[in-house]
């Protein structure tokens, strides 16, 4: 069955310091694979996906994603951080047509 | 602007009441789903609906009902079956995964609405 597990609960990083949120996939076949963004109280927003095409997958507002089959990983990586990155982030992979699974989240909060 | 609009935001419920949580989109998406969220359990599919008048389970629909009468609406009740219906309820909305989505079903979300039972 397909299922990702989102390595960290919650992240910190300064202002200005690189962010990585980890993701690790189970699929017994290529998966399509997102990356959701939720702002508290909000629904959620979709940053990026990956569908089988270029390994790395570039997002908005600066996030990307690697796609690495031999580590079944789908990391989320940011520069530098901005204080409107806080908020939770959602690794999804996709079931079938209609059905998604979500990892539990990772929270990032942004020190100044 | 296009999008997906839920309400109430909040509610309140005593138990043993039935309540509807209203979904509308206006972006001519042809499939609508409802998750339930909780703290650090990500994103549970309720209910999903590919077309009018069609709906299928999903892995948690227990105690939970919908309709979907129209191609823009897809309603919610949450019975007084549901245990435990404290929770933040999201509605989405996607195109019928396909070569126009690029093979992925992205979802489109609306903003919540939060359920609590007193």
């Amino acid at each position: 069955a397909q299922s990702v597990t989102q390595l960290d609960s919650h992240v910190s990083v300064s202002e200005g310091t690189p962010v990585l949120l980890r993701c690790n996939y189970s699929s017994s076949y290529s998966p399509s694979l997102f990356w959701y963004v939720q702002h508290p109280n909000k629904g959620l927003q979709l940053l990026l996906k990956y569908t089988s095409a270029a390994t790395l997958v570039k997002g908005i507002n600066g996030f990307e994603a690697e796609f690495k089959k031999s580590e079944t990983s789908f990391h989320l990586t940011k520069p530098s951080a901005h204080m409107s990155d806080a908020a939770e982030y959602f690794c999804v992979v996709s079931i079938n047509d209609y059905k998604l699974s979500f990892g539990a989240g990772t929270t990032v909060t942004v020190r100044a | 602007d296009g999008g997906i609009t839920q309400s109430p935001k909040y509610l309140f419920r005593k138990e043993g009441q039935n309540v509807t949580l209203s979904c509308e989109q206006n972006l001519n998406h042809d499939a609508m789903y409802w998750y339930r969220q909780d703290p650090g359990q990500g994103l549970r599919l309720i209910y999903y609906s590919q077309i009018v008048n069609d709906f299928q389970k999903g892995d948690i629909a227990e105690g939970y009902s919908v309709s979907r009468e129209k191609k823009e609406s897809f309603p919610l009740t949450v019975t007084s079956a549901q245990k435990n219906p404290t929770a933040f309820y999201l509605c989405a909305s996607s195109i019928i995964p396909g070569q126009a989505s690029g093979w992925a079903n992205v979802l489109t979300f609306g903003a919540g609405s939060r359920l609590t039972v007193l």
